[in-house]
């Protein structure tokens, strides 16, 4: 069992958007502003897509936006497009021993 | 440009030792603040932080593991290796080195390919 909880698939239809939910604890996602998201198409590598809750790294697109609000976290992406279709993970640092934690990860479907 | 490559056996046996070697190029384990993280994935299943070393030598070990991992530099080589003992069927996992840009820093970009590590008989 993941330490962060996120939904096991979303669907959109392209143009649509949608919000993938991450959540967690006061321990990690709610203590810090240290979340991220990572994007990972069916045998590659995951992608950093959100550091720091809400901030995009260099090359990704601005249809990528992350918050957070208490205890969860939320990564949209908005006008979906096909390629969007991959599995998407958080990520967040915890003040418990384990330092890093990750969610079950999140199956985006492009209908 | 960052590049990381995961190398090391595909197939080893229960209770044997895995040694993973990431090698990588564009920036140096020397440089204050740069770290190099293993995490891993089992076969259709989420990722899963393992350790972490910075470029000061300070490592971090996820608490479940720890005892059975070891995370070492090599800054002339610009090499990470991770030693797992006790290897179990459940340790089937595409294992991924990734870079830390500080200690500030809370992901990890970029990722190598990841090798995959079956444990069987």
């Amino acid at each position: 069992q993941s330490a962060l909880t996120q939904p096991a698939s979303v669907s959109g239809s392209p143009g649509q958007s949608i919000t993938i939910s991450c959540t967690g604890t006061s321990s990690d996602v709610g203590g810090y502003n240290y979340v991220s998201w990572y994007q990972q198409h069916p045998g590659k590598a995951p992608k950093l897509m959100i550091y720091d809750v809400s901030n995009r790294p260099s090359g990704v697109s601005n249809r990528f936006s992350g918050s957070k609000s208490g205890n969860t976290a939320s990564l949209t992406i908005s006008g979906l497009q096909a390629e969007d279709e991959a599995d998407y993970y958080c990520s967040s640092y915890t003040s418990s021993s384990t330092l890093e934690v990750f969610g079950g990860g999140t199956k985006l479907t492009v209908l | 440009q960052i590049t990381l490559k995961e190398s090391g056996p595909t197939l080893v046996k229960p209770t044997q030792t895995l040694t993973l070697t990431c090698t990588f190029s564009g920036f140096s384990l020397s440089t204050s603040g740069v770290g190099v993280g293993w995490i891993r994935q089992p076969p259709g299943k989420a990722l899963e932080w393992l350790a972490l070393i910075y470029w000061d030598d300070d490592k971090r070990y996820s608490p479940s593991l720890k005892s059975r991992l070891t995370i070492t530099k090599d800054t002339s080589k610009n090499q990470v290796v991770l030693t797992m003992t006790n290897m179990d069927p459940v340790d089937t996992a595409t294992y991924y080195c990734a870079h830390r840009l500080t200690v500030a820093s809370n992901w990890f970009d970029p990722w190598g390919q990841g090798t995959l590590v079956t444990v069987s008989s």
